[in-house]
């Protein structure tokens, strides 16, 4: 099973700032890698696949880089919405998918 | 557009089972699987298993193996998943999904359930 670790798991950061999450998976996974931001209450939200595709409707100041093992995805200033927790996904042994242990985008 | 619903919140006791639904609409149920993942509270994500809408094969999460049975019902486009000798630890969010297709995110899910809470206690 392809493991995947996401760093940090918690950051503390105002709106307005840059924020730059990290997903590193056990071994190679290509770019088949995705990005969800998760509410409290709410199913989770698509934002990134195949480590840099925004999903329709996702705002361009959300982005994704990397391939292989490493990806970051990042937000290029806050909005207060984007205070949530964020999971990678891969997906190179499909249907076998595994998740990230998710990092909490918390408000400073 | 596509929409999946699923079903209410269940209280089971330990031991029992739970079997959730998960009704399709707004595409041709046949064309695309349906994944399950589960949350504990406060947890994160964790793939349970898949079920090909075409034609019914399965794979599942290998820690599931055994307790965990999918299935397809395609005169009424919706998936059930069964979880038998139900544990404390098996109280969570239950969200089924479908990827989103090759002209959209690929085997990616693109469209989630609204989750249903199956909470196991005595």
């Amino acid at each position: 099973e392809i493991v995947l670790t996401q760093s940090p798991a918690t950051l503390s950061l105002s709106p307005g700032e840059r924020a730059t999450l990290s997903c590193r998976a056990s071994q190679s996974v290509s770019s088949y890698l995705a990005w969800y931001q998760q509410k409290p209450g709410q199913a989770p939200r698509l934002l990134i696949y195949d480590a840099s595709n925004r999903a329709t409707g996702i705002p361009a100041r959300f982005s994704g880089s990397g391939s292989g093992t490493d990806f970051t995805l990042t937000i290029s200033s806050l909005e207060p919405e984007d205070f949530a927790v964020y999971y990678c996904q891969q997906r190179s042994n499909w249907p076998r998918i595994t998740f990230g242990p998710g990092t909490k985008v918390d408000i400073k | 557009q596509v929409q999946l619903v699923q079903s209410g919140a269940e209280v089971k006791k330990p031991g029992a089972s739970v079997k959730v639904s998960c009704k399709a609409s707004g595409y041709t149920f046949t064309s695309y699987g349906i994944s399950w993942v589960r949350q504990a509270p406060g947890q994160g994500l964790e793939w349970m298993g898949w079920i090909s809408g075409y034609n019914g094969n399965t794979n599942y999460a290998q820690k599931l193996q055994g307790r965990v049975t999918m299935t397809t019902d395609t005169s009424t486009s919706t998936a059930y998943m069964e979880l038998r000798s139900l544990r404390s630890d098996d109280t969570a969010v239950y969200y089924c999904a479908r990827e989103g297709g090759y002209d959209s995110s690929g085997y990616f899910y693109s469209y989630w359930g609204q989750g249903t809470l199956v909470t196991v206690s005595s």
